[in-house]
């Protein structure tokens, strides 16, 4: 059993639509991470996210954390090929050790 | 600009083998640690360091072995290889802990026959 449940697992849309990958827990994180993945390559860091209720913008991605800290989305705007990829959610607790990461949402963006 | 550097890059094993996955990392990172990743489960964490001398389990120690003799190097240790442990394995490192930026190796692709 995940603590993460990242939704949808995959996602193929057209270049110029929207999207938005959510990550949902039953527990309370201090931080929530973003990460981007590539094949053949590890995670690569998007944003952190640590306030309950906070908005953060990189570009064309728009990152929430809600405002339990349980949950958090990443939205974004009209979507491009280069942003095709599995993105990860990862929560971490205060002075905590480990990061729990969602199981992934693979997304695919067609030109 | 090296990073985190990890190596085999692919490695196939005969069950009941053993092996050592290595990870360097040079920007003096007190933090890191071990991941597995397997098609729709994310990544789990098997073992993590908090500095030189100092180790502890993750969700999936179990058959892994590591040890943090240097601040630079966390290599892991699989004992006795199971067809389980086929994945693609994923070395991190921080400054300082799990919720700061992690910084990824590239990953070794490990196949247990």
């Amino acid at each position: 059993t995940q603590l993460l449940e990242q939704s949808p697992q995959f996602l193929s849309i057209q270049e110029g639509e929207n999207l938005t990958v959510y990550c949902n827990s039953s527990s309370v994180f201090s931080s929530l991470q973003w990460y981007r993945q590539e094949p053949g390559e590890g995670p690569v860091l998007l944003v952190t996210v640590v306030t309950g209720g906070e908005v953060k913008k990189l570009k064309r991605l728009t990152f929430q954390f809600g405002d339990a800290r349980k949950d958090s989305s990443l939205h974004i705007t009209a979507a491009q090929p280069g942003d095709t990829g599995l993105y990860l959610c990862a929560g971490g607790r205060a002075a905590g050790n480990k990061l729990t990461f969602g199981g992934g949402t693979r997304v695919l963006v067609k030109p | 600009n090296a990073g985190v550097t990890q190596t085999p890059k692919f490695q196939v094993l005969k069950t009941g083998q053993s092996m050592t996955l290595q990870c360097a990392q040079d920007m003096n990172h007190e933090y890191m640690s071990w991941y597995r990743q397997d098609p729709g489960m994310g990544l789990r964490l098997i073992h993590y360091s908090v500095g030189a001398g100092i180790t502890d389990q993750g969700e999936v120690p179990n058959g892994y072995n590591v040890s943090r003799s240097t601040t630079e190097d966390f290599p892991l240790r699989l004992l006795s290889a199971a067809p389980s442990q086929t994945s693609v394995y994923f070395c991190a490192s921080s400054k300082r802990r799990a919720g700061e930026k992690l910084f990824f190796g590239s990953g070794t692709q490990l196949s247990v026959l």
